[in-house]
């Protein structure tokens, strides 16, 4: 069974300084795509970065970039130059075949000024 | 707006009556999917449509729950004979068949008292 895993239940950065939120993931099908969500206090999952299982380069979106590991299975958000903003809870996602997404536990982000 | 809404957010009722929470997709968006979210905890899928076929459900969708989407556009689910363990935000997602990115809308958040 396809399975996402966040260990890192609360991260602490300091301001206009880079972070690393982890996820590994568990699939046996060869074509998956991997997301990052960020859920501020207001609820809403806001869409960040995608991707694709047979992607050759990391993705990047503007101060967020995906280590993405295939070998060791970890897809793992990189916000660079932190801002306040940023505080909230990420989660990381798995869309098995083509249409659901199977979510990790989150990780939520503090960020200080 | 050309995002995801949903209505009602907010939504408190008692125990063993009826709910019913309406979402409304981007519009070119073929797709549609439920989610619920308990605190703490990442989201679990619930059901998705394509036009108005519903094509898969979750086992966590017990009879109690229903969800239908008539013409293809927006989506209605209901809740039957609420309960305590109902309790939870209720987050509705669209996207086109490929590529397959979810966006989220602000979700409903129901307590059953």
């Amino acid at each position: 069974a396809q399975k996402i895993t966040q260990t890192q239940p609360g991260m602490f950065v300091q301001e206009k300084e880079a972070v690393t939120l982890d996820c590994t993931y568990d699939t046996s099908d060869p074509s998956y795509g991997l997301f990052w969500y960020k859920q501020p206090s207001s609820g809403e999952m806001i869409f960040l970065i995608y991707q694709g299982s047979y992607d050759q380069q990391n993705a990047t979106e503007g101060r967020y970039s995906l280590n993405f590991q295939k070998a060791r299975k970890s897809a793992n958000l990189v916000i660079s130059a932190s801002q306040l903003g940023d505080s909230a809870m990420y989660f990381c996602a798995m869309r098995e075949g083509e249409g659901k997404l199977i979510f990790g536990q989150g990780t939520e982000l503090s960020v200080k000024p | 707006d050309t995002g995801v809404s949903q209505n009602p957010r907010h939504k408190i009722t008692k125990r063993g009556q009826n709910v019913t929470f309406r979402c409304d997709p981007i519009s070119e968006h073929n797709r549609l999917y439920w989610y619920r979210q308990t605190l703490g905890q990442g989201p679990e899928f619930l059901t998705y449509f394509q036009n108005e076929a519903q094509l898969e459900k979750s086992r966590l969708l017990s009879d109690r729950f229903s969800a239908e989407r008539p013409k293809g556009s927006f989506s209605t689910l209901e809740i039957q004979r609420t309960e305590q363990g109902d309790s939870a935000m209720y987050l509705c997602a669209s996207s086109l068949v490929s590529p397959g990115d979810q966006f989220f809308g602000p979700g409903t958040r129901l307590t059953v008292l």
